[in-house]
């Protein structure tokens, strides 16, 4: 059964700080990860990754994908109060263009 | 752009009724999907349609109706309500080809009791 799980759950931090969000995935046929963050609404997207050890980065955030390891990273550096949201990650498979299977994300709390 | 509108944004049920829940896009995207969410399962394909006259099941359909009768619109429809129903409903769409990426909709949170 094809399977995303992120960690940790939640995580709460402090203004200032670096936060690292985790998502490995046991899939077959797998073609990219897409991350996105979830304020109150709509998630919105951030970063798709389709290649291995490519960064991804826009700002302060930034994504690399491990196929080998099965896994990716997200990082949030100098995190901001605005930071404060759900973050998910999907993965797409090759052989279903109509299918994401999203994880149940990581819950991030930025304290003042 | 509007993009993906979802109404209503809030809807309370009791076990039994009947309701639809509205999804339209202004993109032309001929993909469209449902999911729900539901606290520390993430996000759960209900069912989608690559184009007008065209859908599918996702992971956990049932309860739920879908039809796509034009490009813009595909609601979803709630034959009898069950308790287990209660969450927070998404629309999402994207071009069929190409860009991978998913428009959400701002979401539709339903109690049923």
């Amino acid at each position: 059964e094809d399977k995303v799980v992120q960690s940790p759950l939640s995580l709460v931090v402090h203004e200032g700080d670096t936060v690292t969000l985790n998502c490995s995935y046991e899939v077959t046929n797998f073609r990219s990860l897409l991350w996105y963050k979830q304020e109150k609404k709509a998630p919105t997207f951030l970063f798709m990754l389709t290649s291995s050890g490519i960064e991804k980065k826009s700002g302060r955030l930034s994504s690399i994908l491990d196929k080998k390891e099965l896994f990716s990273i997200l990082n949030i550096t100098a995190t901001q109060t605005g930071d404060s949201a759900v973050y998910l990650c999907a993965v797409w498979l090759v052989y279903n263009f109509n299918k994401f299977y999203f994880g149940s994300g990581t819950k991030l709390n930025v304290k003042p | 752009n509007a993009g993906v509108t979802q109404t209503p944004k809030f809807q309370v049920l009791k076990t039994g009724q009947s309701m639809t829940l509205q999804c339209a896009q202004d993109m032309n995207h001929e993909y469209m999907s449902w999911y729900r969410q539901d606290p520390g399962m993430g996000l759960r394909l209900i069912h989608y349609s690559v184009g007008a006259g065209i859908t599918d099941q996702g992971e956990v359909p049932n309860g739920y109706n879908v039809s796509r009768s034009t490009t813009e619109d595909f609601p979803l429809r709630l034959l009898s309500a069950a308790p287990s129903q209660t969450s927070v409903y998404f629309c999402a769409s994207r071009p069929r080809r190409g860009d991978e990426k998913l428009f959400f909709g701002s979401g539709t949170q339903l109690s049923v009791l």
